[in-house]
């Protein structure tokens, strides 16, 4: 059974750069799965960040591609994603989640709240 | 990228059906047999409901049922019990290779 456990700083200063690990237990990263994070301001939707496959292939949010890096570390079976430049606005829980087919995200973390403020 | 267009909320009683829809256009929704389903709880991840517009992951109850026509897909729901209640979400593949989500319809069961 693959789980995933995000880990990271739950408080991140303004034009900081926030920095999350996601870790799979129960399964191997390189598997043939897309590795995802999706992030969900208090009160608000989901909102797709980008993904990562086994091979470093990467896509990414267009409306925010210009700051983020999802990176994979496969001797650690985790992945990582960074994002520069933050404001109150990326305040959120952040969730890591796997790609099985299709475009579905069939396992989630349980997400880690992520708070921009000095 | 914008977001798919969900009904901030439905409602139904015990027992009855509902069905919520999320509309999206020929470049996702439309193009493409991608979409799914995610319901979620207050405090809780999502949990995949729908996935490919219409197949269900094990474990999901066939109470749940998805659909599409045209830009627009549809997650039904029968039977409706105490539990459903939360929030759904749905998603969607696009031509850009990217994934987007609508805004998300809360699910009331009176």
């Amino acid at each position: 059974q693959v789980q995933l456990q995000e880990s990271g700083p739950g408080l991140v200063k303004p034009s900081g750069t926030l920095s999350l690990t996601c870790a799979v237990s129960g399964g191997s990263i390189s598997s043939s799965n897309w590795w995802n994070w999706v992030r969900q301001p208090p009160g608000k939707g989901l909102e797709w960040i980008g993904e990562i496959y086994h091979s470093g292939s990467t896509t990414y949010n267009p409306s925010l591609k210009s700051r983020v890096t999802i990176s994979l570390d496969k001797s650690k079976n985790q992945f990582s994603l960074n994002l520069n430049s933050v404001t109150a606005a990326d305040t959120a829980m952040y969730y890591c989640a796997r790609e099985v087919v299709s475009d579905a995200f069939d396992i989630w973390g349980q997400g880690t709240m992520v708070t921009v403020s000095s | 990228q914008s977001a798919l267009t969900q009904p901030a909320s439905v409602s139904g009683s015990p027992g009855q059906s509902i069905t919520m829809s999320c509309t999206g256009t020929s470049s996702d929704v439309g193009n493409y047999n991608y979409v799914s389903w995610y319901q979620q709880h207050p405090g809780k991840a999502p949990k995949l409901m729908i996935y490919e517009v219409s197949n269900r992951p094990s474990g999901v109850p066939d109470r749940f049922s998805g659909s599409k026509s045209g830009n627009t897909a549809s997650l039904t729901i029968s039977g409706l019990q105490a539990e459903d209640e939360a929030d759904y979400y749905c998603g969607s593949y696009s031509s850009t290779s990217t994934s987007r989500f609508g805004g998300g319809t809360k699910l009331t069961v009176l």
